[in-house]
Order: structure tokens, then C-alpha cells, then sequence
């Protein structure tokens, strides 16, 4: 079946602009997760949804960050007034429910580059 | 917090041998253990997911451990293989959904 898809693949934005990241996960996964991976940083966590609502969302760096999710499915990333910083590779990923027993799926992530 | 650690960060080896990637983690109240493999430019693929009841994992030529009391896992590839070289992460999740990931080992297997 598919598996976790994301768009776009790339993106080069000028600093101080607004970008969205979408997340498309694998049907019927009701959690969905989004991690950035940055060469200084490794792999971070940055927010968790169960069905539409988002319980954890500890790992947003700053307000600039947002995400919601729509329908239990596709969840958009929006980073407003984009900084320098904000450049890594921004993966989603899904699992089947919530809890630490569940097996979590990556997409191909989007490899944000702000200029 | 939970910290998990790869050792080494970087391992070369001929093809046709055996290896094993270490992960170390602070937190022993782990739900379950991933490790994934990642390739250049691309996202992460699992490779096998350990739960906290369980003591080993296997793959086809990969073999992964948990040892919650010691806070250790390992990943055991047999007879590697060219197309096994990528970046292999593990990451520990602590019921709180989100999975802390180590550094990764980079994997080379020269033909």
C-alpha cells in the first residue's frame, strides 16, 4: 500500500517568507508525527497529533511554528517569517494509534532551504 | 530526558563480514525501540521495532537486542552486504509518542 507522502520534496524560500509542508500518511493511521533533522541539531521532535488534535507539541522551536491537522489525515507544517535556522530536512511520519507500542513510518521529508 | 547514543559514528567494513551498531540510552522506562536505515537525501526506513517486553528482533540478516536493565540495544547485520551501506539510527520511545533518535552510525561496506 502507499506509504507516508510529503510535498514539496524541496523548497528554497527567501528569509522572512511564509512556507507550508504538507504531510499525506498512510490511510488509517490515526497519529501522525513531525520531526526536522538539521546537521547541527540530528533528528527532533516537533509535534504529535492523535486524529486532528495535537497533545504534544513541546518541540515547536518558536511561535513562528504552526501545524494542524485536517479530516484525521493530512496535516500541514507553516513556518511564518522563515529564518536561516529554520533550513533542514522536515519529516513526517504516522502510526497506526497512539502509545509507545506502535511502530512509527517516515515519509521522504522536505528539504527546506531558506536564503 | 532521554539521551540515546550511537557508537561508533562511522564504521567501514569489507562485504561478507559480521557487524554490530550499538545504542545506548539514559531512560530504561522505554516502551519500545526503532532502528531505521537512512540512505543519502532520502527519509528513514524501518528496519525493526523491539518492544519493551521483548528481548531481540529478527530481519532477515539483521538481528537487534534490548536490554531495558542496562540500557543498551544492538543492531547485528550478518554477512553485509554493499547495499547495506547507509546511516542506521535507533530511537527510543518513552510512551510519550515522540521517538528520541541517536546520532546514527554511517555504514560503509566496500565490495
Amino acid at each position: 500500500g502507499a506509504g507516508v507522502s510529503q510535498s514539496p520534496s524541496n523548497k528554497v524560500t527567501e528569509k522572512g517568507k511564509d512556507v507550508e509542508l504538507r504531510c499525506d500518511p498512510i490511510s488509517g493511521h490515526t497519529a501522525l508525527y513531525w520531526y526536522r533533522q538539521s546537521l547541527g541539531q540530528g533528528l527532533e521532535f516537533l509535534i504529535y497529533f492523535q486524529g486532528n488534535s495535537a497533545p504534544d507539541k513541546s518541540g515547536l522551536p518558536s511561535d513562528r511554528f504552526s501545524a494542524e491537522r485536517t479530516g484525521g489525515s493530512v496535516s500541514t507544517l507553516t513556518i511564518q517569517r522563515t529564518q536561516q535556522e529554520d533550513s533542514a530536512v522536515y519529516l513526517c511520519a504516522s502510526s497506526l494509534g497512539a502509545g509507545g507500542g506502535y511502530e512509527q513510518y517516515f515519509g521522504p521529508g522536505t528539504r527546506l532551504t531558506v536564503t | 530526558k532521554q539521551e540515546v547514543t550511537q557508537i561508533p559514528a562511522a564504521l567501514s567494513v569489507p562485504e561478507g563480514e559480521n557487524l554490530v551498531l550499538n545504542c545506548s540510552f539514559t531512560d530504561s522506562a522505554i516502551y519500545n525501540l526503532q532502528w531505521f536505515r537512512q540512505d543519502p537525501g532520502k527519509g528513514l526506513t524501518s528496519l525493526l521495532l523491539i518492544q519493551s517486553s521483548q528481548r531481540e528482533q529478527t530481519s532477515g540478516r539483521l538481528n537487534a537486542s534490548l536490554d531495558k536493565s542496562s540500557g543498551r540495544s544492538t543492531l547485528y547485520i550478518a554477512a553485509s552486504q554493499p547495499g547495506d551501506s547507509a546511516t542506521y539510527l535507533c530511537a527510543g520511545n518513552t510512551g510519550f509518542q515522540k521517538l528520541v533518535f541517536g546520532t546514527g552510525t554511517r555504514l560503509l561496506v566496500s565490495p
